[in-house]
């Protein structure tokens, strides 16, 4: 079974640095993409960006560079995101999800599965 | 920059049909992704390629895509259906795209 195991919950004060994980199993972990949407609560889902842990290839997206670090460890199969600062405005779910990649009829990516969520609370 | 537009809520009496659109410009050039997020659950992919369902998703979950609408047709709608639904679309040059997302009420 494919599956994306997220850390657990997180409680942090504004200024702080904060790392949650991703570990996937039942597939090659090098061989698919690894994204990470973020949900503010009561708000639709924002994808921030994306790794491949193959060769650690990453992309954001303009609304999340420079603000979060995705990272990854193929040795332990692996996904990050962190902070450095964190600020009240970054309390959310955040889940990751394994890109699947389609070329027939047309060059698209989907998410499946999805990670169970972490959650985020930034509060002095 | 790209915008996926979704209704903000549909409401439909069991047993009914639930018809979910994603607009977007010339969206029928994009292959179209569906999700249903189910209150404190994470999403599922519930349509992909448009019209794709992945294993395990009802037949009564059905997408279509052409011009500038996408939509996601859910048949005989049932109590277990009430959820969020987000459309997803890959861009060369913006990457991953969700639309807003759209609260399906069962009556």
């Amino acid at each position: 079974e494919v599956q994306l195991v997220q850390s657990g919950a997180e409680v942090k004060k504004p200024g702080e640095s904060l790392k949650i994980s991703c570990k996937g199993s039942g597939y090659s972990f090098t061989s698919y993409w690894i994204g990470w949407v973020r949900q503010m609560p009561g708000k639709g889902l924002e994808w921030m960006g994306i790794i491949y842990p193959g060769d650690s290839d990453t992309r954001y997206s303009p609304s999340f560079q420079g603000q979060v670090t995705i990272s990854a460890d193929k040795s332990i199969s692996t996904a990050y995101l962190q902070w450095s600062s964190l600020k009240a405005s970054d309390t959310a779910m955040y889940y990751c999800a394994r890109q699947v990649w389609g070329v027939v009829p047309a060059a698209s990516g989907w998410f499946d599965p999805w990670g169970q969520g972490t959650l985020v609370t930034v509060s002095s | 920059s790209y915008v996926l537009t979704q209704p903000p809520s549909v409401s439909v009496a069991p047993g009914k049909t639930a018809r979910i659109t994603c607009g977007g410009n010339n969206i029928g050039s994009k292959s179209v992704h569906w999700y249903q997020q189910k209150p404190g659950q994470a999403p599922v992919l519930v349509i992909y390629y448009d019209s794709d369902r992945p294993s395990g998703i009802p037949e009564r979950f059905s997408g279509s895509n052409s011009g500038n609408t996408a939509t996601l047709t859910i048949s005989r709608v049932e109590a277990g259906d009430e959820a969020d639904y987000y459309c997803q679309v890959w861009d060369s040059s913006s990457d991953h795209l969700f639309g807003g997302g759209t609260k399906l009420t069962v009556l």
